[in-house]
């Protein structure tokens, strides 16, 4: 069955530092994968995806995520993190139609100043 | 200006009331989504509905029923509410021939007591 892991419930990361949020996943064929971000109270944005071609993925905000084939992971990255990329962060799978997603758990960041 | 709203953003109510929560896009867009968000914060497929086109997740209780008066709304009719009701619902909508961009609602907090 179709799954997506978070391992990380929580990250705290200090301002300026370097982020990367774990995602792995669990599906038959290729992947089309995604990462959402979720400020409190608002809907989830889309910040990247990957459907083929080049295994790292630039996104909106800065970030960036690497798709291995190999260890079933798609993580997201950002170089130096801001104040205002404290939220929460979701990794989904998506099937070939798009009819159906599966999301992971969600990782909360937060960023100390 | 909001691209996909939901109404009311809070319901609170007694088990066994039936209750609606109404969702407007004004993208434009042909497919929208129902999704559940649970205590653990997986994000899980209600329903998606492509123009005329209703695909029922199976796993969705027939208590749940979505209803679309046109392409710009999916309304979610929720009948003799159970206490694991309780959840975030979240709508969504993707354009023609990009259905795996969605553009996500703020969410709606259904509380059953």
């Amino acid at each position: 069955a179709q799954s997506v892991t978070q391992p990380d419930i929580h990250i705290t990361v200090s301002e300026g530092a370097s982020l990367e949020l774990r995602c792995n996943y669990s599906y038959g064929a290729t992947p089309y994968l995604f990462w959402y971000v979720q400020s409190p109270g608002q809907g989830l944005q889309l910040l990247l995806k990957y459907f083929s071609g080049d295994t790292l993925v630039q996104g909106i905000k800065g970030f960036e995520a690497e798709f291995k084939r190999s260890q079933s992971s798609f993580n997201l990255r950002k170089p130096s993190v801001h104040w205002s990329d404290a939220a929460e962060y979701f990794c989904a799978v998506g099937e070939g139609n798009f009819n159906k997603f599966y999301f992971g758990s969600g990782t909360k960041l937060n960023v100390k100043p | 200006d909001t691209a996909v709203s939901q109404t009311p953003k809070y319901l609170v109510t007694q088990m066994g009331n039936d209750k609606s929560i109404k969702c407007e896009q004004n993208l434009g867009h042909d497919t929208m989504y129902w999704y559940k968000q649970d205590s653990k914060k997986f994000l899980k497929i209600m329903f998606s509905y492509n123009n005329k086109e209703l695909i029922i997740n199976e796993t969705v209780p027939n208590r749940f029923s979505p209803k679309s008066p046109d392409k710009a709304h999916l309304n979610l009719h929720i009948n003799s509410l159970e206490l694991g009701d309780s959840a975030v619902y979240f709508c969504a909508s993707s354009p023609p021939r990009a259905q795996e961009t969605q553009y996500f609602g703020p969410g709606t907090r259904l509380l059953v007591l």
